[in-house]
């Protein structure tokens, strides 16, 4: 079984560009998530979807950061414009439902901000 | 506000020496605990969970973890390290109403000796 697929693996930018991140969750797969993971820290959700449609978006911040799952299977995370503290690893995970359900990681994108 | 607390930052550890993580929780019910491990560049693997019942419970890679409700801790164990389990190790549960949200403690850095 294929897990889930992230790409790129590295993006390195200068504050104020854009840049976007891609998932492709394990098939089968409803819910997808997308964590920050910054340095020294835990993996924070930003966002969750179930199918194509948002579940929690409570910490992701807005002004700057969008995602999308259009057609409920990959998914896209854009930060437009980027600041030096956005600097981390994007994660991305899925899971078969809602609920305590056990979520599968993909190997992250490393973002560094300059 | 629920959380996960993981006491320790680093912890270093001769090879073939036992092991023992800490993991505390705050949360007013039972919940639903896992442990990750993640190697440098690669996603959080899942090395076991607990969501109910026997409270120690076993993993892969010869890890196991005991729920501990008195103490509110769900500590990570292993008889015998192997300097391959050098890596970060999360600790994480749900929480939350309908157990949606996946907190992550910030994580204990294990590092083998020879």
């Amino acid at each position: 079984e294929a897990g889930v697929a992230q790409s790129p693996r590295y993006k390195i930018i200068e504050k104020r560009q854009s840049v976007a991140f891609w998932c492709n969750p394990i098939s089968g797969h409803a819910t997808l998530y997308w964590y920050q993971q910054i340095l020294g820290q835990g993996p924070k959700l930003l966002i969750q979807f179930q199918n194509n449609g948002v579940v929690d978006d409570s910490q992701l911040p807005k002004d700057r950061f969008s995602a999308e799952r259009l057609k409920g299977v990959d998914s896209t995370l854009k930060i437009q414009p980027a600041k030096l503290e956005d600097s981390a690893v994007y994660l991305c995970a899925s899971s078969l439902g809602r609920g305590a359900n056990e979520q599968f990681f993909g190997p992250g994108t490393r973002l560094t901000v300059l | 506000a629920q959380s996960v607390t993981q006491p320790d930052i680093h912890i270093t550890v001769s090879e073939g020496a036992s092991l023992e993580l800490r993991c505390n929780y705050s949360y007013g019910a039972t919940p639903y605990l896992f442990w990750y491990v993640q190697s440098p560049g690669q996603g959080l693997q899942l090395l076991l969970k607990y969501f109910s019942g026997d409270t120690l419970v076993q993993g892969i890679k010869g890890f196991e973890a005991e729920f501990k409700r008195s103490q509110s801790s769900f500590n990570l164990r292993k008889p015998s390290v192997h300097w391959s389990d050098a890596a970060e190790y999360f600790c994480a549960g749900y929480m939350n109403t309908g157990f949606q949200k996946l907190v992550f403690g910030t994580g204990t850095r294990l590092l083998v000796s020879p």
